[in-house]
């Protein structure tokens, strides 16, 4: 059974900061991992999709990459700003066409 | 921009209620999903479907059920609700196969 794990649970950086969040998964036969971003009491925001193919894909200030042999994806995100403070949660997608197996995210807190 | 609209944000049920958890999305997506994420439990899929009447189980299926009439529209069912199944409710859709999924804002529910 894929499990998925974000490692930190929290972190707390000062603005500025290039950071990156982890994410590893137990089954390499993924389809797909994608990243998102989670507001309080909000609902989830796409960031980035990486299909298993593909080795990273970038979205301005951010870049995700994926090693499906490791088992790990990295999310970078480069100068940080308070307004990236948030939950960042990583799902990857298997053979069930669409359905994807979130970790517990990690909660990103950026101070001025 | 792809939109999952939720037909509500907070809702407060009483045991025992039938309740009606509503999402449509506007880009004619195949596939359409609930969720439930709870502290510490992270998300959870609860059914999907790939297309129109078409239904499967996620994890925890238990004490719901679900409906999708129409393209664009999936509905939870809660049949009698209760406590344990106070929660936030995320509602998401993307295309056929294995492509970037899109949540709605989320539905805050309690049950009383």
């Amino acid at each position: 059974k894929q499990e998925v794990t974000q490692i930190p649970a929290a972190l707390s950086v000062p603005e500025g900061e290039n950071l990156v969040l982890n994410c590893s998964f137990t089954d390499s036969a993924i389809y797909n991992l994608q990243w998102f971003r989670q507001d309080p009491g909000k609902g989830l925001t796409s960031l980035l999709l990486i299909q298993s193919s593909q080795r990273e894909q970038t979205s301005g200030r951010l870049n995700a990459s994926l090693d499906k042999s490791s088992g790990r994806s990295t999310l970078y995100i480069a100068a940080s700003q308070p307004g990236d403070s948030a939950t960042y949660l990583c799902a990857v997608g298997g053979n069930q066409g669409g359905k994807l197996i979130f970790g517990q995210g990690t909660e990103l807190s950026v101070k001025p | 921009d792809v939109k999952v609209t939720q037909s509500s944000r907070y809702l407060v049920k009483r045991t025992g209620e039938k309740v009606f958890l509503e999402c449509v999305q506007d880009m004619d997506h195949e596939n359409m999903f609930w969720y439930r994420q709870d502290p510490g439990l992270g998300l959870r899929l609860i059914y999907f479907s790939y297309d129109v009447k078409m239904k499967e189980k996620g994890d925890i299926p238990e004490g719901y059920s679900v409906s999708r009439e129409k393209k664009e529209r999936f509905s939870l069912i809660l049949e009698s609700a209760s406590t344990n199944q106070t929660s936030m409710y995320l509602c998401a859709s993307s295309r056929a196969g294995y492509t970037e999924a899109f949540f709605g804002q989320g539905t805050r529910l309690t049950v009383v």
